[in-house]
């Protein structure tokens, strides 16, 4: 089976803009999570979706939205960029398939705000 | 506070020895531990996962979870210069999310 694909890997943006990156689950995952990693917090959760419906949502204000298509490809948006946006987006997804619920990783959008 | 702690590193040990990794939490509901490893411009990828208290073995890989002390562990036996990664432990709770510590770097010089 093909991995997570993330979209762009790399993305270069300026202050007050916005973005929208791009998450590929693996075939037949229906859960898609949304992270975001930088060196001094980690990875911090940002939102799940589950069938095209946001189950759980992290501490992140309301310029970091998402959703999930019905062939469970999920974007994530962030409107008007800060400074401190730049970071690591990783998007995972799982199966629910067994009693643990092992994510998989994509290799991330890497965002930089100027 | 927050949910996990972890020694963000870097370690740097020679090839062969034991690594220990670890990390503290705070929240007493999470059920499931892991442990993952990430290379360098990758996402993460799970290494070993407990559920509950105990320990468990994978090949040179052991991960122990004591609860009491809200404390958990991996060790690396042998290690290999192929080691050097960073290490985050997470947790998950019963509302299917997950908390994960800031990671430590490793480097397994040969």
């Amino acid at each position: 089976k093909a991995g997570v694909t993330q979209t762009p890997r790399y993305l270069i943006k300026t202050r007050g803009q916005q973005v929208t990156l791009s998450c590929s689950p693996i075939s037949g995952h229906r859960s898609v999570s949304w992270y975001q990693q930088t060196p001094g917090q980690g990875l911090q959760f940002l939102f799940e979706y589950f069938s095209e419906t946001q189950r759980n949502k992290g501490n992140f204000p309301g310029r970091f939205s998402g959703r999930q298509f019905s062939n469970s490809r999920s974007e994530m948006n962030v409107s008007t960029l800060e400074l401190g946006d730049s970071a690591l987006y990783l998007c995972a997804s799982s199966s629910f398939s067994s009693s643990y619920n092992e994510q998989f990783f994509g290799p991330g959008t890497r965002l930089t705000v100027l | 506070q927050k949910e996990v702690e972890q020694d963000p590193g870097p370690l740097s040990v020679p090839e062969g020895a034991i690594v220990s990794l670890n990390c503290t939490y705070s929240n007493s509901a999470f059920q499931y531990f892991m442990w993952y490893r990430q290379y360098s411009r990758k996402g993460p990828e799970l290494l070993m996962y407990t559920y509950s208290s105990g320990n468990k073995e994978d090949g040179r890989f052991t991960a122990q979870v004591d609860k009491s002390s809200k404390y958990i562990s991996l060790f690396i036996r042998d290690s290999q210069p192929s080691d050097s990664a960073t290490y985050l432990c997470a947790m998950e709770n019963t509302g299917n999310q997950f908390y994960f510590g800031t990671g430590t770097s490793l480097t397994v010089i040969p």
